[in-house]
């Protein structure tokens, strides 16, 4: 069974400080991840995919992926109030799959 | 424009019942999906199809069908519901169904079966 684990949180982070969301996956054979954001009431919207070993940034957005290790995580520099929302990691495992497995989502809150 | 879009966005209906979800994609995608997003947020896939082609069917009820009339479009069709299928029912789309590609959301159908 593949599968994505997220703590549910809440995490809750004061304005401007730097949130860090966590996601480690089981299936050794995963190529490729995605942070999607969910802001209650509304669909995931993604925010980053990563696919390589090492760090990628996006504005204030940094994803790392550390395959040996089977850990991915997502860091917000300068977090605001609206960055509040549910945070969903998701992966794909193999070249061949067509199946995006999610996890649970963490639950962030930046208080002003 | 609406990348990918869905209808109805609330259905509310009694138990025993059979609805449909319709889904279209304006994205140029290959690859559709459904998804299913239970009261606790946890999202799950249902199905998948690829150029009108099945190729996920996880383990849900068969009285869920789902239906491709083509690349656009990915329709979902629920007979005698059931109090546990009350959910929130998401399409997505990506490019082409295989790692590396990302999937895009349309904005939900929460089904309320009473």
């Amino acid at each position: 069974q593949k599968e994505v684990e997220q703590n549910s949180g809440p995490l809750s982070v004061p304005e401007g400080a730097i949130a860090s969301l966590n996601c480690t996956y089981s299936d050794r054979g995963s190529q490729s991840f995605f942070w999607y954001r969910q802001y209650s009431g509304k669909s995931p919207e993604l925010i980053m995919s990563i696919y390589s070993n090492g760090d990628k940034e996006d504005g204030r957005f940094t994803a790392q992926l550390n395959k040996a290790s089977q850990y991915v995580s997502l860091l917000i520099r300068d977090s605001q109030p609206s960055d509040s929302a549910t945070y969903l990691c998701a992966g794909y495992s193999g070249a061949g799959s067509y199946q995006l497995t999610f996890g649970k989502g963490t639950k962030l809150s930046v208080i002003p | 424009d609406t990348a990918v879009s869905q209808t109805p966005k609330y259905l509310v209906t009694q138990m025993g019942n059979d609805k449909s979800i319709k889904c279209e994609q304006n994205l140029g995608h290959d690859t559709m999906y459904w998804y299913k997003q239970d009261s606790k947020k946890f999202l799950k896939i249902m199905f998948s199809y690829n150029n009108k082609e099945l190729i996920i069917n996880e383990t849900v009820p068969n009285r869920f069908s789902p239906k491709s009339p083509d690349k656009a479009h990915l329709n979902l069709h629920i007979n005698s519901l059931e109090l546990g299928d009350s959910a929130v029912y998401f399409c997505a789309s990506s490019q082409e169904g295989w790692a590396y590609n990302e999937q895009f959301f349309g904005p939900g159908t929460r089904l309320t079966v009473l």
